[in-house]
Order: C-alpha cells, then sequence, then structure tokens
C-alpha cells in the first residue's frame, strides 16, 4: 500500500512569511508524528497527534508552529512569521494506533527560509 | 527525557567487510527502531526492535533492553549500505522517538 505522503517536496520561502506542510499519513494509522531535522543531526520530535487531537506537543519550538489534523487524517504544520531557523526539513511519521507502535517517515519536506 | 548515542560516529569499510553498530540508551524503553536514511533523505525501516534478535537478509539486529544498548549488525557489505545510520528510542507506545546523532557508513568499492 502507500507509504506515507508529503507535499510540497521543497518549499522556499522569505523571512517573515507564513508557510503550510502537508502529511497523509498511511492508510489506517491513527497516530501521526512530526518532527525536524536539521543538516547533520537526527530528527527531533515536534508534534504528535492521536485522531484529532494533539496528545503530545511539547517538541514545538514556539508559538509561531502549530499543527492540525481536523478529520484524523491529513496533517498540516504551519509556521507563521518563519525565520532563517526554521529552515530544515520537516518530516511526518505515522503508525498504528497501541502495539506495535513501530514509526514510517515521509520522504520530508525541505523548507528553505531566505 | 532519553538520551540516545550511537557509535562510532563514522565508519569506512571495503565492500565485502563486516561492521557492528551501537546504540546505547539511558532509559528503558518500548519501543527501538533503526534507520537507513538514503542520500535522499528517506528514512528507511530497518527494524522495529524493542528487544530480542531480528534478521533481515544480510542485516541482523540484537537489542538487550535490560542493559540498555542495541547492535545493528551488516555483513558482507555493499556500496548501496552507504548512508547515515540511525537508532531511535521511545519510552511507551505512540510516544516521541529520541533519535541518536547517526553513523555515517561509506562502503568502498
Amino acid at each position: 500500500g502507500a507509504g506515507v505522503s508529503q507535499t510540497p517536496s521543497n518549499k522556499v520561502t522569505e523571512k517573515g512569511k507564513y508557510v503550510e506542510l502537508r502529511c497523509d499519513p498511511i492508510s489506517g494509522h491513527t497516530a501521526l508524528y512530526w518532527y525536524r531535522q536539521s543538516l547533520g543531526q537526527g530528527p527531533e520530535f515536534l508534534i504528535y497527534f492521536q485522531g484529532t487531537g494533539a496528545a503530545d506537543d511539547s517538541g514545538l519550538p514556539n508559538d509561531r508552529f502549530f499543527a492540525v489534523r481536523p478529520e484524523g487524517s491529513v496533517s498540516t504544520l504551519k509556521i507563521q512569521r518563519t525565520e532563517r531557523g526554521d529552515s530544515a526539513v520537516y518530516l511526518c511519521a505515522s503508525s498504528l494506533r497501541g502495539w506495535p507502535n513501530e514509526q514510517f517517515f515521509g520522504p520530508g519536506t525541505r523548507l528553505t527560509v531566505l | 527525557g532519553i538520551q540516545v548515542e550511537q557509535s562510532p560516529p563514522d565508519l569506512i569499510l571495503q565492500e565485502g567487510a563486516n561492521s557492528t553498530l551501537r546504540c546505547n540508551f539511558s532509559d528503558s524503553v518500548n519501543n527501538l527502531q533503526w534507520f537507513h536514511q538514503n542520500p535522499w533523505g528517506q528514512l528507511i525501516n530497518l527494524f522495529y526492535i524493542p528487544s530480542g534478535t531480528k534478521q533481515n537478509g544480510r542485516l541482523s539486529a540484537t537489542t538487550v533492553a535490560t542493559e540498555r544498548y542495541s547492535l545493528l549488525y551488516i555483513s558482507s557489505s555493499q556500496t548501496t549500505d552507504s548512508g547515515v545510520y540511525f537508532c531511535a528510542v521511545g519510552p511507551g507506545a505512540n510516544s516521541k522517538l529520541t533519535f541518536g546523532k547517526g553513523i555515517t557508513l561509506s562502503v568502498r568499492p
């Protein structure tokens, strides 16, 4: 079956602009995760959804970052007033609820803030 | 939070050689995954192995949860094995994964 998909694959924006990144999880996966990967580092957790609700948003760096999952499937990560430090690859993952909780990752969106 | 350390940070092998990659973690976990990140950035699932031993072709992994470490074995390495290998752990069901810094493997022909 289809894996996790993310759009766009690349996004270039200017400092101060607003961006939206989209994630479409594996069908049937109720858990959805967002991570951010900077160059030369491992991915870092941002937020986790179980169904429509954010179960853990402890990784969001500040209030410019927000994510939604209104129907429990597709999720959108929203970044307001982008800064150059937001440049990174944003990864989305999904998993089944409960066990096994193996996470499967999408190809990522490379965000560049000029 | 949980700390994850991977070693060695870099590894260079001649094609056909074997290698062992190590992952140490600081607390008990209920999820441990090994990934291979290819040159295009895609994280490819290698093993879901919170405990025990698994094998898949030339790759195998062992996690000793009580001693808080996991090992990834690559036998008869190929140039296509090159890339970054990540270990990631989580404390419970559907919890966030904490990643190590990765091990960069280069396999030379």
